[in-house]
C-alpha cells in the first residue's frame, strides 16, 4: 500500500515571500500525483497534477510542483504568495496499477498562513 | 454548473440515531467517493463506487454503508451513530483515465456531522 507524508503541518510565511510545501510518498510502483487546496469551510480544489511527461508541473494561481522519482517527492512551490493563498494544502497519490482500484491516498495536509 | 452537491451541510445527531448523507453529481462521472476529514489526518476514504450498482470499502468503512442505485447519486448511511463519527464528510466524483485509473477528483463542499 502507498502512503503520503506531508512533512510540515503548518507553514507561516510573509506576503510576497516564496513558499515550498513538501510531499513524499512511498510506493513500489509508478504513481499519479496531485496537489489540492482547501479554503476555509470549502471542499478541495485541484491545484495541479502529474500524470506523465515533464516532471515540472504548473498549476493554477502561480503554483508549480516538481516530481522527483528517485526521491519519491512531489514538492509544491510558489515564488511569491498572497494573503489569499492562506489555506490548507493536500498532496495525494494514485497508484498506476489496476489492482489498486481507483483511489487517491491523501497526506495529512499542510496549513499555510500568509502574514501581511 | 452545480458539480457535486452534498445534503445536508450540517447535522447534529444523538448517539444511536441513524441518518443518510446524499451526494449528487451532474458530470456523468463513473467514480464516486466518500471521505471523512479529521484534524491532522487528511482525508480518509470510507467507501467508493466505480459504477452504478457497485460499491467497495475504503480504509475506514466500519459503521458506514453506501448505495449507488443511480449513476449520479451516492448515499452514505450511518445506521447507529457514534461520537467517533463526528467529522466533516466529503463526497467526490471523478472520470476514468486510460487503463481505468482515476482522473482528478471533484469535491462537494462538505457535510459537518456532530454526534453527541
Amino acid at each position: 500500500a502507498q502512503s503520503v507524508t506531508q512533512l510540515d503541518s503548518q507553514v507561516p510565511v510573509f506576503e510576497e515571500a516564496p513558499v515550498e510545501l513538501r510531499c513524499n510518498y512511498s510506493s513500489s510502483v509508478s504513481v499519479y500525483l496531485f496537489w489540492y487546496v482547501q479554503y476555509p469551510n470549502q471542499g478541495l480544489q485541484l491545484l495541479l497534477k502529474y500524470l506523465s511527461g515533464s516532471t515540472l508541473v504548473k498549476g493554477i494561481n502561480g503554483f508549480e510542483a516538481e516530481f522527483n522519482k528517485s526521491q519519491t517527492s512531489f514538492h509544491l512551490r510558489k515564488p511569491s504568495v498572497h494573503i489569499s493563498d492562506t489555506a490548507e494544502y493536500f498532496c495525494a497519490v494514485s497508484l498506476m496499477i489496476k489492482a489498486a482500484g481507483n483511489k487517491l491516498t491523501f497526506g495529512g495536509g499542510t496549513r499555510v498562513l500568509v502574514k501581511p | 454548473n452545480a458539480g457535486v452537491t452534498q445534503t445536508p451541510k450540517f447535522r447534529v445527531l444523538k448517539t444511536g440515531q441513524s441518518m443518510t448523507l446524499l451526494c449528487a453529481q451532474d458530470m456523468n462521472h463513473e467514480y464516486m467517493y466518500w471521505y471523512r476529514q479529521d484534524p491532522g489526518m487528511g482525508l480518509r476514504l470510507i467507501h467508493y463506487s466505480v459504477g452504478e450498482g457497485t460499491t467497495a470499502k475504503g480504509e475506514v468503512p466500519d459503521g458506514y454503508n453506501v448505495s449507488r442505485l443511480k449513476k449520479q447519486n451516492f448515499l452514505l448511511g450511518l445506521e447507529s451513530a457514534a461520537p467517533s463519527q463526528t467529522s466533516v464528510y466529503f463526497c467526490a466524483s471523478s472520470y476514468s483515465l486510460a487503463g481505468g485509473h482515476t482522473g482528478e477528483l471533484f469535491f462537494g463542499e462538505g457535510s459537518r456531522l456532530t454526534v453527541l
